[in-house]
């Protein structure tokens, strides 16, 4: 079965850090490009980070950039988001997605981690 | 950056009918345009890809049409599954972006 399970989310004070995992399984985790999406209600969907199968290319959301950076280990079948100087407004529910093949758009999604920011 | 827009923000429409949602683009973005749906408490699925590719499992109702800067999703003869936010996406230049959203409601 193909599955994508996201941990790592929870509360953390403005300033602070939290590490994000997503753990893969029912196919082929290298040949996957790979990507964290986030949800707010008030402001809908935003790409934050993006990397290629053996994570040579990675791209970042303006809004990220700097604070955040996307890993992966492809041995584990793992894919990671380190969160730094993290703010309110990156408060969200964090997706992990893979790429359809040769798109950027997103067919396989995990269920999501929440990430609280406040004091 | 492309914006994506949009509309309408809430679409109300009985069962069975048609519905119509449109996404607009800052800029071309040639094919390169998917659709999600998403409901309360679960991850978006990819419907359409490519503007107008159905993704595996998705049913022959929901059709996607579209280039350059207008892009519209079709949804006909509503099922009651269908009442959901539907977004739709970029993927033709970075930053990826996303629309605000259509809710569809009864």
């Amino acid at each position: 079965q193909v599955q994508l399970v996201e941990s790592g989310g929870g509360l953390v004070k403005p300033g602070g850090s939290l590490r994000l995992s997503c753990a893969a399984s029912g196919f082929t985790f290298s040949d996957y490009y790979m990507t964290w999406i986030r949800h707010t209600p008030g402001k809908g969907l935003e790409w934050v980070a993006y990397i290629s199968s053996r994570g040579v290319s990675i791209y970042y959301g303006d809004s990220v950039k700097g604070r955040f950076t996307i890993s992966r280990d492809n041995a584990k079948s793992s894919l990671f988001l380190q969160m730094d100087s993290l703010r309110a407004e990156d408060t969200a529910i964090y997706y992990c997605a893979a790429r359809l093949t040769g798109t950027n758009a997103f067919d396989i999604w995990g269920r999501g981690t929440m990430v609280t920011v406040s004091s | 950056e492309i914006v994506m827009t949009q509309s309408p923000g809430t679409l109300s429409v009985s069962p069975g009918e048609r519905a119509t949602l449109s996404c607009r683009a800052s800029q071309s973005v040639s094919s390169n345009l998917a659709w999600y749906q998403q409901k309360p408490g679960q991850a978006p699925r990819l419907l359409v890809y490519g503007a107008s590719t159905r993704a595996t499992g998705i049913p022959a109702r929901f059709s996607g049409s579209g280039s350059g800067t207008e892009f519209t999703l079709t949804i006909t003869s509503l099922q009651s599954e269908d009442f959901a936010v539907y977004h739709c996406q970029q993927y033709k230049d970075w930053p990826l972006s996303f629309g605000g959203g259509t809710e569809v409601e009864i």
